[in-house]
């Protein structure tokens, strides 16, 4: 079984919708973060969390919010879908020594039309 | 603003035809160098840290290597199934808090 896995895989909605795409991790890392890559673009942080009850804002985490459910589960909502969020979307969790190195899930590829 | 560029963009060796990748990177407070392996559909695979400036670090047919402005992904006679995108990743300490920037990769393609 995967260490970090994502669900759902694929995902096709529609503008207005709300969406909600999960992690979860068997690593038993503090640390856990969520990504969006399109391309061109380098991996962008969208939000991270150091332990359930600390939640950080990223370099682009205007539409998106999360929940830290348990020290395994971290969960990433779009309120209000638009098209420009269509990405690829990665979770990730890193130990407490540090952000890196990072152990990234295979990611849910969303399409918002 | 932290910035990380990697070139080439993307690069199609021959079997046997060794190269190497190039990282490069304008930070303040560098607290670590990171090299990831992505194959399509999948997420990023860490490779190796890297902490200071000549420090080197190898994994089979891969050799990373560190200086103070850049790091470079050796290829050493790379075979068919070492075909992915590449990613760097820099760790730096900015305003009080740390911070990881990605860069966009270098899809590597290797013909039997």
């Amino acid at each position: 079984d995967a260490d970090v896995t994502q669900t759902p895989r694929n995902r096709i909605t529609k503008t207005g919708k709300r969406i909600m795409l999960e992690c979860s991790q068997t690593k038993g890392h503090d640390r856990m973060y969520w990504y969006r890559q399109d391309p061109g673009l380098g991996l962008q942080l969208i939000y991270y969390s150091f332990d359930v009850k600390d939640i950080n804002k990223g370099e682009i985490s205007d539409g998106y919010s999360v929940s830290r459910q348990a020290q395994a589960k971290f969960s990433l909502s779009l309120e209000s879908a638009i098209p420009n969020q269509t990405a690829l979307y990665f979770c990730a969790t890193s130990s407490r020594e540090g952000w890196g190195p990072q152990h990234f899930g295979d990611g849910t590829r969303l399409s918002i039309l | 603003e932290d910035q990380v560029t990697q070139s080439p963009e993307a690069l199609r060796l021959q079997e046997g035809e060794s190269s190497s990748l190039n990282c490069s990177y304008t930070v303040s407070g560098l607290r670590g160098l990171f090299w990831y392996r992505q194959d399509p559909g999948k997420g990023p695979e860490f490779l190796f840290t890297l902490y200071s400036a000549g420090e080197e670090k190898e994994k089979e047919r891969l050799k990373a290597t560190l200086t103070k402005k850049e790091s470079f992904l050796h290829i050493t006679a790379p075979k068919p199934e070492d075909s992915a995108t590449y990613l760097c990743a820099v760790q730096a300490r900015s305003g009080g808090y740390q911070k990881v920037t990605f860069g966009i990769g270098t899809k590597l393609q290797v013909i039997p």
